[in-house]
């Protein structure tokens, strides 16, 4: 069984300054984890993975997220916030294995001020 | 290289009618993935679908619900007799049929059903 837990529903940040969005994990088999992003009634756009390889995983629009197997967490940052990053992130766990089913966080909404 | 399609967009029915939502994977996936997100909450799995086959539909209701992925054509899920609790995003995905490659999954818009 796996389950994703999203520690914050809401997060507010000013523009310019740095994003932290937490994600833990569970699962029996190793794991593979992503972050989606999704824009107020779009779908879902992929900004990062991790699938083993370095823990350290660099995505899109400067996103990045380090996968921590001791604390069972992948959480999501940023440097500096901008403006357009405002949306909802979901971050998703999968096995590991080839089976495609995607197990969803229930979601945090970034607030961006200017 | 289109990505993943989904059509309508918005879909209006009133109770007891037939939803019929469409979706088309990106060019060479032939693995789909459909899931629902009601209002308040994250999305949850419904079904995955090979061309022709059904892998796995552990989160679809029991009833009044199906889905298809046909050899030729876009995958169908089909909602019959549709109730209230039926309004949400559906979301299709789909996968490249590649080894280790069918984790990575492309979302489409979704289809944003109401039910009057």
């Amino acid at each position: 069984a796996q389950s994703v837990t999203q520690l914050d529903s809401h997060v507010s940040v000013s523009e310019g300054t740095p994003v932290l969005l937490r994600c833990n994990y569970s699962s029996s088999y190793s794991p593979s984890l992503f972050w989606y992003v999704q824009h107020p009634n779009k779908g879902l756009q992929l900004l990062l993975k991790y699938t083993s390889a370095a823990t350290l995983v660099k995505g899109i629009n400067g996103f990045e997220a380090e996968f921590k197997k001791s604390e069972t967490s992948f959480h999501l940052t940023k440097p500096s916030a901008h403006m357009s990053d405002a949306a909802e992130y979901f971050c998703v766990v999968t096995p590991g294995t080839s089976y495609g089913k995607l197990t969803f966080g229930q979601g945090t909404i970034l607030t961006v001020h200017p | 290289n289109a990505g993943v399609m989904q059509n309508p967009r918005h879909l209006v029915r009133r109770r007891g009618q037939e939803a019929r939502l469409r979706c088309s994977p990106m060019k060479g996936h032939s693995h789909v993935y459909w899931y629902r997100q009601l209002p308040e909450e994250g999305l949850k799995f419904m079904v995955y679908l090979q061309k022709e086959n059904i892998i796995d539909e552990s989160g679809m209701p029991k009833e009044r619900f199906s889905a298809e992925f046909p050899k030729e054509g876009p995958s169908i899920l089909r909602i019959q007799q549709v109730v209230r609790g039926d309004s949400a995003a559906y979301f299709c995905a789909s996968s490249h049929d590649g080894q280790g490659s069918r984790e990575t999954q492309y979302f489409g818009p979704g289809t944003r059903l109401l039910v009057l």
